[in-house]
Formats: structure tokens, C-alpha cells, sequence
């Protein structure tokens, strides 16, 4: 059964860099797509971008020139880098594996909470 | 890009009743597309994906339909454990339904 684990720092200051990985345990990063999810706090979902194990990668078009998505196959997780933030980028961050790439799929981290905040 | 737009946006219901939630998409996306829900705190659990092949071990009282730009999600005999927040996702996702008890 595939588990994936967010972490990282949960505070970050305004203009800096967050940044965060998904540790992938019970499954090979290879052959999936991963991708990134964030939630404000009492609002929705926002799709932030994917990864597939070869490299390509697909962004959300409104986050597209701050968001990377990374892959370490080496330590079988990936990783999620958004730069210049602000207090709109706080949100709890989750990541995700799918099979196919236009959904995120059925099995999710149990998400991390991110405060932007000086 | 594709928008995806859920109506209603809350949805009050009883248990035991049927209810149905849409979702459009601004052009068409075949039937890519899958529902999750969400209840508070906790991470979204996929229901449905290719517009109405339900997920291993979701209970068969849940259903999806549709094609194109029109999709809706089905719930029959609504049960306590349902009343959440549901939503729809092409790349990227609806603003969501909150069903909430009538």
C-alpha cells in the first residue's frame, strides 16, 4: 500500500522560497504522475502542477512562473518549490500519485500545513 | 486553460434522500474527468474518476455520469457518513458543493 508523506518547514517568510517534499514509501516513484495540492485555510482545492517519472511536468497556468516540481528517484520522493510568497500562499500543501494526469488520483499525504508570516 | 464550475454551491438534504451535484467544464474534456470528497481536516478521498468508474471501495450508492461539458454526481439514499464537501477535477478543480443536513 503506497503511503506518501509531506514535510518540511511550516513557517515561511513573505518573499521567500517554500519548499517541500513528498517521501514516497510502499511504491516506486517510477511510473506515476505526482503531483502537488494546496487548500487554503476554509476554502478549496487548487491543483498546483505534476510531475511524471520520466521529467515532464505541467503547471497550473496562474502559479506557473513561481512553481517547480522536482523528482528524486534516488530517494524515491519528490519535491515542491514555490518562490516569492505571500500570506495568500498559506495553505495546507498536499501531495499526491496518480496514474493518469488530468486527476490527482486516490492516494494523498495527509497534507502539511504552511503559514506565510514574518 | 479549462474552468470548472460546480452548482450548487451548498446543498442542504436529509437522509435518505437522493441528491445530485454538477459540474461544468468551459470546453470539453471527454470523460476525464473525477469527484472527490472532503470532509474537514481531512485529506479529499476519490470517488469517481473517468466520469463514472467508481474507486475500489467506494460504496455503490455513489454514481457519476456524463461527457463533454456536463457531468453530475449522484448520490442515492444519502447516509450521515455523506454529508461533506464533494469536489470535481480536470487538471485543475471545481470550487466544491458542501452538502450539508437539511
Amino acid at each position: 500500500q503506497v503511503q506518501l508523506q509531506e514535510s518540511g518547514p511550516g513557517l515561511v517568510k513573505p518573499s521567500e522560497t517554500l519548499s517541500l517534499t513528498c517521501t514516497v514509501s510502499g511504491d516506486s516513484i517510477s511510473g506515476h504522475f505526482w503531483s502537488w495540492i494546496r487548500q487554503p485555510p476554509g476554502e478549496g482545492l487548487e491543483w498546483l502542477g505534476y510531475i511524471y517519472y520520466g521529467g515532464t511536468t505541467n503547471y497550473n497556468p496562474s502559479l506557473k512562473s513561481r512553481v517547480t516540481i522536482l523528482l528524486d528517484t534516488s530517494m524515491n520522493e519528490f519535491s515542491l518549490r514555490l518562490t516569492s510568497v505571500t500570506a495568500a500562499d498559506t495553505a495546507v500543501y498536499y501531495c499526491a500519485r496518480s496514474d493518469n494526469s488530468w486527476y490527482v488520483g486516490g492516494n494523498w499525504g495527509q497534507g502539511i500545513l504552511v503559514t506565510v508570516s514574518s | 486553460d479549462i474552468q470548472m464550475t460546480q452548482s450548487p454551491s451548498t446543498l442542504s438534504a436529509s437522509v435518505g434522500d437522493r441528491v445530485t451535484l454538477t459540474c461544468r467544464a468551459s470546453q470539453s474534456i471527454s470523460d476525464w474527468l473525477a469527484w472527490y470528497q472532503q470532509k474537514p481536516g481531512k485529506a479529499p478521498k476519490l470517488l469517481i474518476y473517468k466520469a463514472s468508474t467508481l474507486e475500489s471501495g467506494v460504496p455503490s450508492r455513489f454514481s457519476g455520469s456524463g461527457s463533454g461539458t456536463e457531468f453530475t454526481l449522484t448520490i442515492r439514499s444519502l447516509q450521515p457518513d455523506d454529508f461533506a464537501t464533494y469536489y470535481c477535477q480536470h487538471y485543475t478543480f471545481g470550487q466544491g458543493t458542501k452538502l450539508e443536513i437539511k
